[in-house]
């Protein structure tokens, strides 16, 4: 148990919908990570928010958001969903912002029908 | 910009060969590496990983990684394999006040 958490583990819902994946962080840590992976386009980093702030931004769509609260929890938005936003996404956290060791939540399985 | 990279896509062995996984990173200044290993239907697990000191880490399960400055490498080891280390295997650095960097990863099958 790498102490990150994640909800729901899995979910399915139709094109055009908007759902909200939930992470909370290992206790003590200020960084939250969220990353996409697929088949076809295997891990691939979305956001960083460190300590409530956006601190690096990766392959995310306009279509998703990202949001880092001031318990340090944080939540990804993606909402007009597509076939190809099936996925595993994962939410990782860590001590800093950078350097540290990150360790990895169980994920979230989302199915696009 | 920082860059990690892993040249072997997939990898197939038979139980008991010795494993070597590529790993090499672009990186300005000081880097932190990392291994971290995706069993089939879970989540990343952290390996092993170097900060700093010998540059010979040994891990979990048998594996080792080595730093070799010189050619920017931190390739991943084992002696032997077992078919439960068939798995996904991530190698991952970041530095100062940046986020770590995944490669894109390594499939191994382990065959029996």
């Amino acid at each position: 148990d790498s102490g990150v958490t994640q909800t729901p583990k899995h979910l399915i819902t139709a094109t055009g919908q908007r759902v909200t994946l939930r992470c909370s962080p290992r206790s003590g840590d200020l960084s939250v990570y969220w990353y996409q992976q697929s088949l076809d386009q295997g891990l691939q980093f979305l956001i960083q928010y460190y300590n409530g702030e956006e601190r690096a931004k990766g392959n995310i769509l306009e279509r998703f958001s990202a949001q880092q609260f001031p318990d340090l929890h944080s939540e990804l938005n993606l909402s007009s969903l597509e076939l190809g936003d099936s996925a595993l996404y994962f939410c990782a956290s860590s001590e800093t912002q950078g350097g540290n060791t990150i360790y990895f939540g169980e994920g979230s399985w989302l199915t696009v029908v | 910009a920082q860059s990690v990279s892993q040249h072997n896509h997939h990898v197939i062995l038979s139980e008991a060969a010795s494993l070597e996984l590529g790993c090499n990173y672009s990186y300005g200044g000081t880097v932190n590496l990392f291994w971290y290993v995706q069993y089939p239907g879970q989540h990343l697990q952290l390996l092993l990983k170097y900060f700093s000191g010998d540059p010979l880490v040994k891990g979990i399960k048998g594996f080792e990684a080595e730093f070799i400055k010189s050619k920017f490498s931190f390739n991943l080891r084992k002696p032997s394999v077992q078919w439960s280390d068939t798995a996904e295997y991530f190698c991952a650095a970041s530095g100062g006040y940046q986020k770590v960097t995944f490669g894109t990863g390594t499939k191994l099958q382990v065959i029996p």
